[in-house]
């Protein structure tokens, strides 16, 4: 797996309020990702970091900021949760570098949003 | 948008080799093809991936076509373990996964 934790796994919250999900990973691996699943549309890129500090936009990232102050910590924060949220958030990291790397994906976050 | 195009589902009998196909055909020569798949409500897990070669590895074998506009997944002896959503994609190095909607593959006892 990686040494990729998500926390927290389930999370209900009230549309309006704030939502930070932690991604961390144990080996030091360079790029990190956020994705969303909702049925009918597959996995879709949030966010992604190729280092500290440094991250960029994948084709969802609307209503959702990303952090990378240390290596090892991804997070993703929903600065006012809308029910469109609700869905299932999984993080990833990429094994090495170079033109080719499989990517290892976290358990999953399930985020509710009434 | 996701540039392969696979089945939507596809049933196999227990025991025998599940063969997956993907249709790739806008790919361009540094892509590299690889396949994941999702058990359900767990995150994908990464199967194994090709360039141009044939590749095997413990859990499946990736026999691409010599002009790579297709690929074909097999897992040798499927079991019910192996049922789950299987995603095609086409990447070049650390460019995102743009995951299409994959085979639902169901392995009947």
């Amino acid at each position: 797996d990686a040494g990729i934790t998500q926390s927290p796994r389930h999370k209900v919250t009230e549309t309006g309020t704030p939502v930070t999900l932690r991604c961390h990973q144990t080996e030091n691996h360079r790029y990190m990702y956020w994705y969303r699943q909702d049925p009918g549309h597959g996995l879709r890129l949030i966010h992604y970091s190729y280092g500290v500090k440094d991250t960029d936009k994948g084709e969802v990232s609307d209503g959702y900021s990303v952090s990378r102050s240390k290596t090892e910590d991804f997070l993703l924060t929903l600065e006012s949760a809308t029910s469109s949220q609700t869905s299932v958030y999984f993080c990833a990291i990429s094994l090495g570098s170079g033109p080719y790397n499989e990517q290892f994906f976290g358990p999953g976050t399930r985020l509710t949003v009434l | 948008d996701a540039k392969t195009t696979q089945p939507p589902s596809m049933d196999c009998a227990e025991g025998r080799a599940a063969n997956l196909p993907c249709n790739h055909s806008t790919i361009s020569g540094n892509e590299y093809v690889y396949w994941y798949r999702q058990i359900h409500s767990q995150g994908p897990q990464y199967i194994i991936h090709g360039l141009k070669n044939n590749e095997t590895n413990e859990m499946a074998s990736l026999i691409i076509t010599e002009d790579r506009k297709s690929s074909t997944l097999i897992l040798p002896h499927a079991t019910l373990r192996d049922t789950a959503v299987y995603y095609c994609i086409v990447r070049v190095g650390d460019d995102k996964i743009i995951f299409g909607k994959g085979t639902r593959l169901h392995i009947l006892p």
